[in-house]
């Protein structure tokens, strides 16, 4: 089945840096990628996705690009701010199977 | 448009109780999702509904746990007997066929 690997677990950012989490995944048949933001108490949020024939992605301050070779993907967010403080999970989706990455928690000071 | 709306928000209950977790999902949506959220084990998918009906319960930890979708508008979870290590956040989610996943605000269970 399919399995998705996170990377850092924790990110500590200045305020005003760029963060960058990263994914990779291990079925090829994967074909749609979302981001999701959990702040404290409440559910997960979806904030970018991509689909499989798109190679990046980008909203305002975040972007996401994939590499379907490699299968790797990445969320970009820049100029940080402390607001974007949460835990940011990545996921891998084929058909109704949707399986998460086990979080990076980012911490943005002030 | 409201959201996928779950009940309770909090529970507290002591072992070996039941407990029922109930779950409203946007309304349009035909597939509807039951995640465990744990530090140790982070999101894991419980049971999957399409249209209703259940179509992957593999991620069901054991028989203490099932699952219902009367109708299209309406979920519980149930757990019987509770025990102290089905403490999580349980997490109902909908969402169109094979289109992106909408969490409720969760349901935090405790089991003393």
């Amino acid at each position: 089945g399919e399995n998705v690997e996170q990377h850092p677990s924790t990110l500590s950012v200045q305020e005003g840096d760029s963060a960058v989490i990263k994914c990779t995944y291990s079925d090829s048949a994967s074909n749609y990628f979302p981001w999701y933001k959990q702040e404290l108490g409440k559910g997960p949020q979806l904030i970018i996705d991509i689909r499989s024939n798109v190679g990046e992605k980008k909203d305002q301050r975040i972007a996401v690009t994939l590499n379907k070779t490699a299968k790797h993907f990445s969320l970009h967010i820049t100029e940080t701010q402390p607001e974007d403080s949460a835990v940011y999970f990545c996921a891998a989706s084929e058909g109704f199977k949707t399986i998460f990455g086990a979080g990076t928690r980012l911490f943005v000071k002030a | 448009d409201a959201g996928v709306i779950q009940s309770p928000r909090h529970e507290v209950t002591e072992m070996g109780q039941e407990v029922t977790l109930r779950c409203k999902p946007i309304s349009g949506h035909n597939s509807l999702f039951w995640y465990r959220q744990t530090m140790m084990r982070g999101l894991e998918l419980l049971i999957y509904f399409n249209n209703n009906v259940p179509i992957d319960d593999s991620g069901m930890p054991e028989d203490r746990f099932s699952a219902k979708m009367p109708n299209a508008s309406f979920s519980t979870l149930k757990i019987q007997p509770s025990e102290p290590r089905d403490s999580a956040v349980y997490f109902c989610a909908s969402s169109r066929v094979e289109d992106t996943i909408y969490f409720g605000e969760g349901s935090w269970l405790t089991v003393v």
